[in-house]
């Protein structure tokens, strides 16, 4: 099977840096992605690593490490919009299409 | 163009009743997903269709039927509701593309009683 952890919760303020952290275990890895969620809202895609390695747009970053089977996703600049939930997710075992999602960070943001 | 549509919003059943709801996409994806969301959890896949007229179990398929008789179309039916099917429930559709992602409609609220 596989299997995702990341904190539950992660409080910062407006301006700040945070980091939101995954790892995974999953045999035959394909990609580590990373989905926002408003409350009350649908998922939103974010980013897509396949290799190791920094992947930026705009002031958000995903970073992988496959060895450690490990990924995180960088937030800069914090706004009060970026509070909501963060979701990592892998495909699961022997499939490249379907997704197995994290149980999420609660990112909010201070003023 | 209107993406991806799910119906209805809400939803409030009976123990044993049963309901369809309905995704609709104009993306023209093929692969479709049924996922439901409990608080405070990820998404759990329920069922998934990689092309008209496929579908295949999830993590969690007990208590639930779909079909996809058209692209456009999947339909996740409750036969006999029970209480521990009170959740969000989300379709996605996705492409294909190398980078698995996956397009959410807005989600059902469905409450069992």
């Amino acid at each position: 099977g596989q299997s995702l952890e990341q904190p539950s919760e992660v409080t910062a303020v407006e301006g700040a840096i945070v980091q939101i952290n995954c790892t995974y275990q999953t045999s035959g890895f394909y990609g580590l992605s990373w989905y926002q969620q408003h409350d009350g809202g649908a998922p939103t895609f974010l980013s897509y690593n396949a290799l190791d390695g920094l992947e930026e747009t705009g002031r958000f970053s995903s970073f992988l490490s496959r060895s450690d089977s490990y990924g995180y996703l960088l937030l800069q600049e914090l706004q009060m919009k970026d509070s909501a939930s963060y979701f990592c997710a892998v495909p699961p075992s022997g499939s490249a299409r379907q997704l197995t999602f994290g149980s999420g960070t609660q990112l909010t943001v201070l003023p | 163009n209107a993406g991806v549509t799910q119906t209805p919003k809400f939803r409030v059943l009976k123990t044993g009743q049963s309901m369809t709801l309905l995704c609709a996409q104009d993306m023209n994806h093929e692969y479709m997903y049924w996922y439901r969301q409990d608080p405070g959890m990820g998404l759990r896949l329920i069922h998934y269709s990689v092309g008209e007229g496929t579908t295949a179990k999830g993590e969690v398929p007990d208590g639930y039927n779909v079909s996809r008789l058209k692209k456009q179309n999947f339909l996740l039916g409750l036969e006999s509701a029970a209480p521990s099917q009170t959740s969000v429930y989300f379709c996605a559709t996705e492409a294909g593309t190398p980078y698995n992602e996956q397009f959410f409609g807005p989600g059902t609220r469905l409450t069992v009683l």
